[in-house]
């Protein structure tokens, strides 16, 4: 059971924009900036968004994240088969005294 | 280019005593925390804890406290994971992670553990 619970799976086909959600509580997403990671199959995770709406250098804009109060959200537009991955929300739990992960996300691109 | 390039895969024995290692490079290792994250078998991510380098300080998550052991070596840019007793449930993929400015991971670990 993940301290940050999010959809196992979500689908869309290409062009749609999907969501996925991330739910916590006041000691992590409620007090701390929430980030978005991207796993490709086979390959490391990597950062999609941080800082809960702040994309890095080189992540393109159909990928947007928002955060509201305890839970965030994170938006894909333009949906491309590319975007078949997993997806995880991670936060620091100031209770926990460390890094928590949502239990993730698999994007189907149908 | 900042990278983090980790030892290869293992495959051990149940009790048996391990360490995996992430070379940190183009970057001020000893001011950045490493963070280790275990991923299970078809499972999620889990962050294990971290080490900064520059102090070998560590935080380590409750679920992996006293099961794993990290160290640092500043004069190889090297941050170590380890074990001394595996077991078949320590069969995961390890991946350290960093972020000097920028998000980097290193390429991961297999580890099997299986008698």
């Amino acid at each position: 059971q993940s301290v940050l619970s999010q959809p196992p799976s979500v689908s869309g086909t290409p062009g749609q924009r999907v969501t996925i959600s991330c739910s916590g509580s006041n000691s992590n997403i409620g007090s701390n900036n929430l980030n978005w990671f991207q796993q490709l199959p086979g390959t490391a995770p990597k950062l999609l968004i941080e800082n809960n709406n702040q994309r890095p250098s080189g992540v393109p804009d159909r990928f947007s994240g928002s955060r509201s109060a305890t839970s965030a959200s994170l938006a894909i537009s333009g949906l491309q088969s590319e975007d078949e991955a997993d997806y995880y929300c991670a936060a620091w739990d100031d209770s926990l005294n460390g890094l928590v992960f949502g239990g993730g996300t698999k994007l189907t691109v149908l | 280019e900042v990278q983090l390039v980790q030892s290869g895969a293992e495959v051990k024995k149940p009790g048996e005593s391990l360490r995996i290692s992430c070379q940190g490079s183009g970057y001020s290792f000893t001011t950045y925390h490493i963070n280790w994250v275990r991923q299970m078998p078809g499972k999620g991510l889990e962050w294990m804890g971290r080490i900064h380098p520059g102090d070998s300080s560590t935080n380590y998550s409750p679920s992996f406290q006293g099961h794993v052991t990290f160290s640092a070596d500043q004069s190889i840019r090297t941050a170590y994971l380890h074990w001394s007793s595996l077991q078949a449930s320590d069969t995961a993929m390890y991946y350290c992670a960093t972020n000097p400015g920028e998000d980097v991971w290193g390429q991961g670990t297999t580890v099997t553990v299986s008698s």
